[in-house]
């Protein structure tokens, strides 16, 4: 079966440093992957994704960036990050039209 | 713009019984809906779909009606349990957009004894 993972699960950053969350799929090959972020109380805001290797659309211009280094590798990144980029940020992969989500990484920025 | 969107922000109900949650959506393209639940601190997790041929799906205690003349989803939970407690998000998007579902803003869910 499909297993989703992502870290780090939570983490207090200062404002202007450098961020990494990372995400694997295992049990299927060439998902299509998706980051979403969702802000205290409010719903899934898609940021990135991605249908293969290198291929990455951005659905908001903003102070992120993702990359995908393997198949079923994908990872948030910011150089330097700002106080309202503070939230709950979603892995998520699939095969067809069903969206399935990682468990999600707390950010703090602070 | 196209959005989809809840009805009700809070939804208190009593264990045992029935829930019902509604979803607005105005894009008349959409033709697949998911129903997604979500506990505390966790990520949403697939409850059910329906693609936009039918009407009506059932699974395990949960039913979802889609009535696509007036763009209307709803999810219903039998004999509502304490663990249903959560937020419930519908989400919709159309074979043009591929994947990039469209959420609603959640309703949260509180079932008390």
């Amino acid at each position: 079966s499909q297993t989703i993972h992502q870290w780090p699960a939570t983490l207090v950053q200062p404002v202007g440093s450098p961020l990494s969350l990372e995400c694997t799929v295992e049990g299927t090959s060439n998902p299509n992957l998706y980051w979403y972020r969702q802000a205290a109380g409010r719903g899934l805001q898609l940021l990135f994704y991605s249908v293969g290797i290198g291929q990455i659309s951005s659905e908001v211009p903003q102070n992120l960036s993702a990359s995908r280094p393997q198949d079923r590798q994908f990872i948030l990144s910011s150089k330097k990050l700002l106080l309202s980029d503070s939230g709950f940020y979603l892995c998520a992969w699939s095969e067809q039209n069903t969206i399935y989500f990682g468990e999600g990484s707390w950010l703090t920025v602070v | 713009g196209e959005s989809v969107g809840l009805h009700l922000p809070t939804l208190s109900v009593q264990e045992g019984d029935n829930s019902i949650i509604n979803c607005a959506y105005s894009n008349s393209a959409s033709d697949y809906f998911i129903w997604y639940k979500q506990e505390s601190g966790k990520g949403p997790q697939f409850i059910i779909d329906i693609r936009s041929n039918m009407d009506k799906r059932q699974g395990q205690r949960v039913t979802v009606l889609l009535n696509k003349t007036v763009k209307h989803l709803s999810l219903q939970i039998a004999a509502t349990q304490p663990g249903d407690s959560a937020v419930y998000f519908c989400a919709e998007n159309h074979s043009g957009s591929w994947g990039k579902l469209q959420f609603g803003a959640g309703t949260q869910v509180v079932v008390t004894p």
